[in-house]
């Protein structure tokens, strides 16, 4: 079975702060993926950013920096200095390529709320 | 614009009533999957199909059913069996691939009241 935990239901924080969302994961695959989707107040999930099990390089989009550990069974991600426009509910999603296929388990979403 | 388009945006129901959800994307993707969402909480695998005219059940199917005539459409009927159908259900898109998994892009989803 896999299964997605994401510990942390809600974060505030006051802008410009940093701050990292927890994700840990559980999977017998040895061939799986990650992803990371933000979901706005307005509802449509937006992707944004999927990692293989194989890559465990840490990864900088602008603000955003995952840090992905097979060791830890982690894959955190990181806001730095917050803006109000990030608040929304974040989720981490799982996909075992041998006993899943395409299909998804996410985990419950952290809901984030920035400050001004 | 490439996307995914799901209608109505909201949708009221009277118990007993079936109700059709409509999904339409123009990515060409293979893979088409429907998700419900509760308040509170993560997305639920409801149906996906992987090609056309081929479907498979998710981990809440019961009360669902689904068809895959077109490539592009993904409709989802909500029947008078789903016993508590009030939710936000989203409806997404993938490229469909044997030796990887790619992301789903989602539709902004159909509020769902039953009344």
């Amino acid at each position: 079975a896999q299964k997605v935990t994401q510990a942390q239901t809600e974060i505030s924080v006051v802008e410009k702060e940093d701050v990292t969302l927890d994700c840990v994961y559980e999977t017998r695959d040895t061939t799986y993926y990650l992803f990371w989707y933000k979901q706005p107040p307005s509802g449509e999930l937006v992707f944004l950013i999927r990692r293989n099990s194989f890559d465990e390089q840490n990864e900088i989009s602008g603000r955003y920096s995952w840090n992905f550990q097979k060791s830890t069974s982690s894959f955190n991600f990181t806001i730095t200095a917050s803006q109000v426009v990030d608040s929304a509910v974040y989720f981490c999603a799982l996909s075992g390529r041998e006993t899943s296929g395409s299909r998804l388990t996410f985990g419950e979403g952290t809901q984030l709320t920035v400050n001004p | 614009d490439g996307g995914i388009t799901q209608s109505p945006k909201y949708l009221f129901r009277k118990e007993g009533q079936n109700v059709t959800l409509s999904c339409e994307q123009n990515l060409n993707h293979d893979a088409m999957y429907w998700y419900r969402q509760d308040p509170g909480q993560g997305l639920r695998l409801i149906y996906y199909s992987q090609i056309v005219n081929d479907f498979q059940k998710g981990d809440i199917a019961e009360g669902y059913s689904v068809s895959r005539e077109k490539k592009e459409s993904f409709p989802l009927t909500v029947t008078s069996a789903q016993k508590n159908p009030t939710a936000f259900y989203l409806c997404a898109s993938s490229i469909s691939g044997i030796a990887s998994v790619f992301e789903q892009f989602f539709g902004p989803g159909t509020r769902l009241t039953v009344l």
